[in-house]
């Protein structure tokens, strides 16, 4: 298994500003993924967060809006950007190994005013 | 296009009866199928997973069936509790990516 570490936990932001997401494992990971969960809804994968390259973003999301670092194996950084309300949600750091089960952090919850 | 349909959105159950989830797909790419549960303020945590080469899986009180002809899995909880209330995701993996069903309610009544 693997632990991983989201912070903030929660956060509370005015919009037109931007959050900073990080996800931290105890061991290094193959693949480290971003999702979001609307309110009462269920979980849509954001992108892929590569080592040492672009992320790869699925349909309707795109970098401007959400810009993902993963500098290396057990770090990853995601960023909301020019918030507006619609992007209240939960977002969770997803990793897993190549053929085994994937883990969430416990994600964070974020509010925009 | 949805890709892993889930049903039904809510359940209510009797405590110790037979809580069912079914879910449904059609990518024949998928290669593993797990089930998520999920409590309020929580992230996602694995309950119990089957590759597509398995017609079952059991551990504990939590079974999944799996019909690979009809695309078709489920999640069976015998003797339900109320600690069994959450949210219940069926998933799916293609290329190591994660796909979720739309999530179960399930309420277990004391």
């Amino acid at each position: 298994s693997a632990v991983i570490s989201q912070k903030p936990s929660r956060d509370i932001c005015q919009r037109g500003t931007s959050l900073t997401i990080q996800c931290q494992v105890d061991s290094q990971v193959t693949m480290m993924f971003w999702y979001r969960q609307q309110p009462g809804q269920s979980l849509t994968l954001i992108a892929t967060a590569n080592q040492g390259s672009e992320a790869t973003y699925e349909s309707g999301f795109v970098i401007d809006k959400f810009p993902i670092s993963r500098p290396n194996l057990t770090f990853s950084t995601l960023t909301v950007s020019n918030m507006s309300p619609e992007d209240s949600s939960i977002y969770l750091c997803s990793v897993g190994k190549a053929n085994t089960e994937a883990f969430f952090g416990q994600g964070t919850r974020l509010t925009v005013v | 296009q949805q890709q892993v349909k889930q049903s039904p959105q809510s359940l209510i159950v009797q405590k110790g009866g037979i809580s069912i989830i079914n879910c449904a797909y059609e990518n024949t790419a998928f290669d593993y199928f797990p089930w998520y549960q999920q409590f309020p303020g929580k992230g996602p945590a694995l309950l119990i997973a089957i590759r597509p080469d398995v017609s079952e899986k059991k551990e504990g009180r939590f079974t999944i069936s799996f019909n690979k002809s009809a695309k078709q899995f489920s999640l069976h909880i015998m003797d339900s509790q109320p600690g069994d209330s959450a949210t219940y995701f069926c998933a799916a993996r293609r290329d190591d990516k994660i796909i979720f069903g739309k999530g179960t309610r399930l309420h277990i009544l004391p």
